[in-house]
């Protein structure tokens, strides 16, 4: 299985509804990321979590809003779907040891689209 | 974090080695450099990362200059399944939240 999932993996809904997305990990991992991928772009951070208590803003936080709801769980919302929020979207964790060696895990992608 | 420039795109024959490089002029002496790659639609996954040592893993090499201004990545022998979006990226090791993924270079590999 998987140590890192993502649901759901394609999803396709209109302008102004809410929608979630959600990540799961059995990595044991305290920290966990949401990046976006537009087309032809890098990845940029929307939201990270360091712990169950800790979550901070990314580069491009406006318009969406995390939970993290268990050390193992980590949800991404965006509150009202606008269509420049469609993009591939990629949770990610790591391991807390720090140091030059943290490499990051990621999910297997959310394709959103918003009509 | 340092700013890196890569090539957009290379081609590469299977079976021969892949050199993708990467230019970080600005970087700081307490900064990494860090490869991942992503196959197409994928998530992104760890290469290998250096400070200033050359260092190999079983998926690459990777080799810095002694300036380390620029470096490059050595796929030794590469197959069809490399055929992904390689990121170079260069950071602090207590940064570790802060991947900045860039354009990336595209490489194929041809049979």
């Amino acid at each position: 299985d998987a140590d890192v999932t993502q649901t759901p993996r394609n999803r396709i809904t209109k302008t102004g509804k809410r929608i979630m997305l959600e990540c799961s990990q059995t990595k044991g991992h305290d920290r966990m990321y949401w990046y976006r991928q537009d087309p032809g772009l890098g990845l940029r951070l929307i939201y990270y979590s360091f712990d169950v208590k800790d979550i901070n803003k990314g580069e491009i936080s406006d318009g969406y809003s995390v939970s993290r709801q268990a050390q193992a769980k980590f949800s991404l919302s965006l509150e009202s779907a606008i269509p420049n929020q469609t993009a591939l979207y990629f949770c990610a964790t790591s391991d807390r040891t720090g140091g030059a060696y943290n490499e990051q895990f990621f999910g297997p992608g959310t394709r959103l689209t918003v009509l | 974090d340092a700013k890196t420039t890569q090539p957009p795109s290379m081609d590469c024959a299977e079976g021969r080695a892949a050199n993708l490089p990467c230019n970080h002029s600005t970087i700081s002496g307490n900064e990494y450099v860090y490869w991942y790659r992503q196959i197409h639609s994928q998530g992104p996954q760890y290469i290998i990362h250096g400070l200033k040592n050359n260092e190999t893993n079983e998926m690459a090499s990777l080799i810095i200059t002694e300036d380390r201004k620029s470096s490059t990545l050595i796929l030794p022998h590469a197959t069809l399944r490399d055929t992904a979006v390689y990121y170079c990226i260069v950071r602090v090791a207590s940064n570790d939240y802060k991947l900045s993924f860039g354009a990336g270079t595209t490489v194929t590999v041809r049979a």
